[in-house]
């Protein structure tokens, strides 16, 4: 079993507050990514990182920003939530091999 | 660019049903091609995988062949039970690298008693 994990697993959260969704990972992955996923499943790339102080946007245009300090530890961070980023937000991470997704985290601005 | 494309949802069986759920490819060159199965409220889970023309991957019952020349993955399992609902998604990617996964829109399975 992969062992990456997200937390919190849920959170409700006004309008204005800012957000910090956390995601480790404990196999020494290299590379580590962040997804947005719709209430239709559809998933899709925000960020990613190659390594530590690697950090690049993915296909979908997002106003959330993430950092890559220790290679275990890729967080995201949304300055002043709004309604428009309510979403489950899945992070994974790979070495050379498959992607490992962690168990996501729900999302509801208020 | 790389896309891949799956059979729309949601599919309904009976349990211990046949089930196959399509999925086609387009990249250029030869990707590793994969399906995830997503729980209610959870992550992504790899279930199988294959990395070259003809392999075929299989997991909990589950299988799927890598077809190059009709550039499919078809998933299929003989006799699916109800703790098989979730969704399915097909995935292609080249390995190593930065590997950007492209990933099919998924396919809702729920399986009835």
């Amino acid at each position: 079993e992969a062992d990456i994990y997200q937390t919190p697993r849920y959170l409700v959260i006004g309008t204005g507050k800012k957000i910090t969704l956390e995601c480790s990972q404990t196999m020494g992955h290299d590379k580590m990514y962040w997804y947005q996923q719709d209430p239709g499943m559809e998933l899709h790339l925000i960020h990613y990182s190659y390594g530590v102080n690697s950090t690049e946007k993915g296909d979908l245009s997002s106003e959330s920003t993430v950092s890559r300090i220790r290679t275990e530890h890729f967080p995201l961070t949304l300055e002043s939530a709004r309604p428009s980023h309510t979403s489950q937000y899945l992070c994974a991470s790979s070495g050379d091999g498959p992607q490992h997704f962690g168990d996501g985290t729900r999302l509801s601005i208020l | 660019g790389d896309s891949v494309t799956q059979m729309e949802g949601p599919v309904t069986l009976s349990e211990e049903a046949f089930l196959t759920i399509n999925c086609t490819y387009t990249a250029t060159g030869y990707p590793s091609l994969f399906w995830y199965v997503q729980y209610p409220g959870e992550g992504l889970q790899l279930l199988l995988k294959a990395t070259k023309a003809d392999d075929k991957g299989s997991n909990k019952g589950f299988e799927a062949t890598y077809r190059k020349e009709t550039t499919s993955f078809h998933l299929e399992k003989g006799s699916v039970q109800v703790s098989d609902s979730a969704v399915y998604f097909c995935a292609l990617s080249f390995l190593g690298g930065y590997q950007k996964v492209t990933f099919g829109t998924g396919t809702k399975l729920q399986v009835i008693p």
